[in-house]
């Protein structure tokens, strides 16, 4: 079945730099490319998606960018926060959701 | 919370019990998912259901039931057949049109 793999499993970098979180994946079929954000103990949350028509998208600090040749997307953080620091999981959609191992990504003072 | 409610937040049970995660949810939503999340894991799907009274096995179904009755709640049974259930358990649903999905709060469920 479809497959998605995401890389870095654990990513620190320095306040104030860039974070860069990327998923390869095999099934062509795929339209839709969502990213959640979960906190310690909390929810997943929608950061931010693209869908298969789009190459980038950008919202403030977050953007996406998609290689539907290549097979891949990915997260793009800048200017880093403390409050960055969580799990980000990507995922990709087709009748249902399929989802990346997720990226731990720890903002160092 | 996006118009999705899971109860309770916390849960205890004793091994050999069965017990059920309840999830509603007021968006209109068609299908509803239920996913388990091990701790420093990912998320990995149950169940799912797509319309009312119809639902498909996930990728680790064993050792759970659900029903999908009514269309704005899909309730999740932990049985005692499932060998590990200690876990955070996730409800979300989606449209079906666009794909973004609204979770739930979550349930933490221990079970000793």
């Amino acid at each position: 079945g479809e497959n998605v793999e995401q890389h870095p499993s654990t990513l620190s970098v320095q306040e104030g730099d860039s974070a860069v979180i990327k998923c390869t994946y095999s099934d062509s079929a795929s339209n839709y490319f969502p990213w959640y954000k979960q906190e310690l103990g909390k929810r997943p949350q929608l950061i931010i998606d693209i869908r298969s028509n789009v190459g980038e998208k950008k919202d403030q600090r977050i953007a996406v960018t998609l290689n539907k040749t290549a097979k891949h997307f990915s997260l793009h953080i800048t200017e880093t926060q403390p409050e960055d620091s969580a799990v980000y999981f990507c995922a990709l959609y087709n009748y249902q959701l399929i989802w990346g191992a997720g990226t731990k990504l720890i903002i160092k003072p | 919370d996006g118009g999705i409610t899971q109860s309770p937040k916390y849960l205890f049970r004793k091994e050999g019990q069965n017990v059920t995660l309840s999830c509603e949810q007021n968006l209109n939503h068609d299908a509803m998912y239920w996913y388990r999340q091990d701790p420093g894991q990912g998320l990995r799907l149950i169940y799912y259901s797509q319309i009312v009274n119809d639902f498909q096995k996930g990728d680790i179904a064993e050792g759970y039931s659900v029903s999908r009755e009514k269309k704005e709640s899909f309730p999740l049974t932990v049985t005692s057949a499932q060998k590990n259930p200690t876990a955070f358990y996730l409800c979300a649903s989606n449209s079906g049109r666009t794909g973004e999905q609204y979770f739930g709060p979550g349930t933490r469920l221990t079970v000793t």
